[in-house]
């Protein structure tokens, strides 16, 4: 079996400022993913990585960048943190390059913004 | 778009009674979705609790059941007596092989109380 490996647990920090989260798996999967989790509102893709240096936008993609430099990783940022971004994150992978594979998920990254 | 549609929560049901939580979807540009359950125990991360791929087959996992319905688009989870430890929250979501990433409802939580 693999793990997912998302760090830090909580990310605090003060309005405006840039934010990063990490994400690593040992799953050897081609696909990462980033999705922000509010209560009430689901799962929302911010975005997502089929392969190593590949990036694309999901439906929450603005005030925020990515970066997939290794196969393993997969990072969040926040580009100006905001309160009402509070909400927790989730990095997921998945086998192959379709949405039809089972998603594999960290135990999530709160943000707090101070 | 494509879209997901579950029970509003809490959902609060007495142990060994009966359960189901409703999912409806609507997948407008994509064929053949898969569906699926996911679930996220207290103090764990989300993982998955079901997934079918064919209309009109069910999917079992830990007493819990869900059937594929192309022609309601529906894919309600259930479970005929359920326990404390099935408290968590419960997320219905849908994704096809040749999409881009899976959409998710806004979760449902149960609480099972003795």
């Amino acid at each position: 079996g693999g793990i997912i490996t998302q760090t830090p647990k909580f990310l605090i920090g003060q309005e405006g400022q840039k934010l990063t989260l990490k994400c690593q798996q040992n799953f050897n999967h081609d696909t990462m993913y980033w999705y922000r989790q509010d209560s009430g509102k689901g799962l929302r893709l911010i975005y997502y990585s089929i392969t190593e240096n590949d990036l694309q936008k999901g439906d929450l993609s603005e005030g925020y960048d990515a970066s997939r430099e290794k196969k393993s990783s997969f990072s969040l940022t926040v580009t100006s943190a905001q309160k009402n971004e509070m909400a927790v994150f989730l990095c997921a992978s998945s086998p192959g390059q379709g949405a039809g594979n089972t998603l594999y998920f960290g135990e999530g990254s709160r943000l707090i913004v101070v | 778009g494509d879209s997901v549609t579950q029970t509003e929560g809490p959902v609060t049901v007495s142990e060994s009674e009966s359960l189901i939580i409703n999912c409806t979807y609507s997948a407008t540009s994509i064929a053949y979705p898969n569906l699926f359950w996911y679930v996220r125990y207290p103090g764990e991360g989300l993982q998955l609790l079901l997934k079918v791929i064919t209309a009109g087959q069910k999917g079992s996992s830990r007493g819990f059941e869900a059937t594929y319905n192309k022609e309601t688009t529906s894919f309600h989870l259930q479970k005929a007596s359920v326990q404390e430890s099935d408290s968590a929250v419960y997320y219905c979501a849908l994704g096809e092989n040749s999409g881009t990433y899976q959409r998710f409802g806004t979760g449902t939580k149960l609480q099972v109380v003795p």
